[in-house]
């Protein structure tokens, strides 16, 4: 049971450069997310999908796209990456129940727009 | 607008005294609360939960925290902290009918001293 996993580990971009973040998840979850960490900022939410097949934008959509491709598995792409898209990106999961659950998250992915 | 203040970017404690991080939030209706911790270089980790109930939350590690809905905290404690507890902590909340989605507190980084 790896819980969430999230693909690449580091990555340094170009600004223009496009790429995709990969995140999956093996506890039969319903509810994925995908947050940015800032430095003095918390984590803010890009985007989320609250079951298979939806998806909706959180606090700070602009210059991401995502998919939920299955139960398991939501990405998240930068089509145009820019310097201040610089960041750790964190993959969640969590169950959909009737209150708000604790979400679980992945390991981090560290990019570097240059 | 819903909103978690952390008021203290640092704290530090000594090995075996008791640890205090604090955490103030703004949001309509009835909250329910969390916190999560993060070593360096990992993903969150939930720690504990208020949804309902007795004010005083029991989690992980021999973490607590206390909901006090008059003045809008739920501040986190230990009674004797470990140099082990030092790591980057986060409070959340995720206001009633806002589906699973937390709003996150800018963090508070906890140094314990050997």
């Amino acid at each position: 049971n790896a819980g969430v996993t999230q693909t690449p580990k580091f990555q340094v971009l170009k600004t223009g450069q496009s790429m995709t973040l990969q995140c999956a998840q093996d506890m039969n979850h319903n509810s994925m997310y995908w947050y940015r960490q800032d430095p003095g900022m918390g984590l803010r939410l890009i985007y989320y999908s609250a079951s298979e097949g939806t998806t909706d934008k959180g606090e700070v959509p602009n210059g991401y796209n995502v998919s939920r491709l299955n139960k398991r598995e939501f990405s998240l792409r930068l089509e145009s990456a820019a310097p201040s898209q610089t960041s750790v990106y964190f993959c969640a999961s969590s169950e959909q129940g009737a209150y708000p659950d604790t979400q679980y998250f992945g390991p981090g992915t560290r990019l570097t727009v240059l | 607008a819903q909103s978690v203040a952390q008021p203290e970017d640092q704290v530090n404690v000594a090995e075996g005294n008791p640890l205090t991080v604090k955490c103030t939030y703004s949001v309509s209706g009835n909250p329910y609360l969390f916190w999560y911790v993060q070593y360096p270089n990992r993903g969150l980790q939930f720690l504990l939960k208020y949804i309902t109930g007795d004010n005083l939350v029991k989690g992980s590690y021999g973490f607590e925290a206390e909901f006090n809905k008059s003045q809008t905290s739920f501040h986190l404690k230990k009674p004797s902290a470990l140099v082990s507890d030092s790591a980057l902590y986060f409070c959340a909340v995720s206001p009633k009918n806002y589906g699973q989605n937390f709003v996150f507190g800018p963090g508070t980084r906890l140094s314990v001293l050997p």
